[in-house]
């Protein structure tokens, strides 16, 4: 069985500031790795993805995330924070072959401090 | 030009009744999906189907019955409806059910069930 694990509820940031949102997933087999974001009262929308290659991913709105195999993470980060990246983030899993589902974890909210 | 969308928005109804929520995707995908998004944020999946065919079916109540009349469609009719099934519920697209696809997803409908 696969899951994800999103351990902070809520991250708070001074705007300008750095920002990470952490994500570890467990998984039997290689794992595609996804981050999404929700607004208040909108769907999911698509920031970025890890499927192979270099760990380091690059994604919409100056968002970014490392895979660390050793440590099965995909962290979330942007160099600085902007106040209207406060959203709702989700992690995703979901591994190749067949019809797999995508298991989400239970979301953090990024609170960006003006 | 919506990519996917979803009606209605809301849907507030009686404990007892039968409602239908419908999704329709522009984006010439392959692939639909049913989420349930919870009081908490956590957001799970209920169905997916692949070129009208159902390719995941989660245990969800038989209540819940989803119909795809043609690739672009998937509709979700709730019977009976509970209290418990008050949810923001989300539809979604993906080109094909492969791991590495993201999914697209509309803005939601929010059931509230009195």
């Amino acid at each position: 069985a696969q899951s994800v694990a999103q351990p902070e509820d809520q991250v708070n940031v001074a705007e300008g500031n750095p920002l990470t949102v952490k994500c570890t997933y467990s998984v039997s087999g290689n794992p595609y790795l996804f981050w999404y974001v929700q607004y208040p009262n909108r769907g999911l929308q698509f920031l970025l993805k890890y499927i192979t290659g270099d760990n380091l991913v690059k994604g919409s709105y100056g968002f970014e995330a490392e895979f660390n195999k050793s440590q099965t993470s995909f962290h979330l980060k942007k160099p600085s924070a902007l106040v209207s990246d406060s959203a709702l983030y989700f992690c995703a899993v979901r591994v190749g072959g067949g019809y797999q589902k995508v298991t989400f974890g239970t979301g953090t909210k990024l609170q960006v401090i003006p | 030009d919506t990519a996917v969308s979803q009606t209605p928005k809301y849907l507030v109804t009686q404990m007892g009744n039968d409602k239908s929520i419908k999704c329709e995707q522009n984006l010439g995908h392959d692939t639909m999906y049913w989420y349930k998004q919870d009081s908490k944020k956590f957001l799970k999946i209920m169905f997916s189907y692949n070129n009208k065919e159902l390719i995941i079916n989660e245990t969800v109540p038989n209540r819940f019955s989803p119909k795809s009349p043609d690739k672009a469609h998937l509709n979700l009719h709730i019977n009976s409806l509970e209290l418990g099934d008050s949810a923001v519920y989300f539809c979604a697209s993906s080109p094909y059910p492969a791991a590495n696809e993201k999914l697209f997803f509309g803005s939601g409908t929010q059931l509230s069930v009195l």
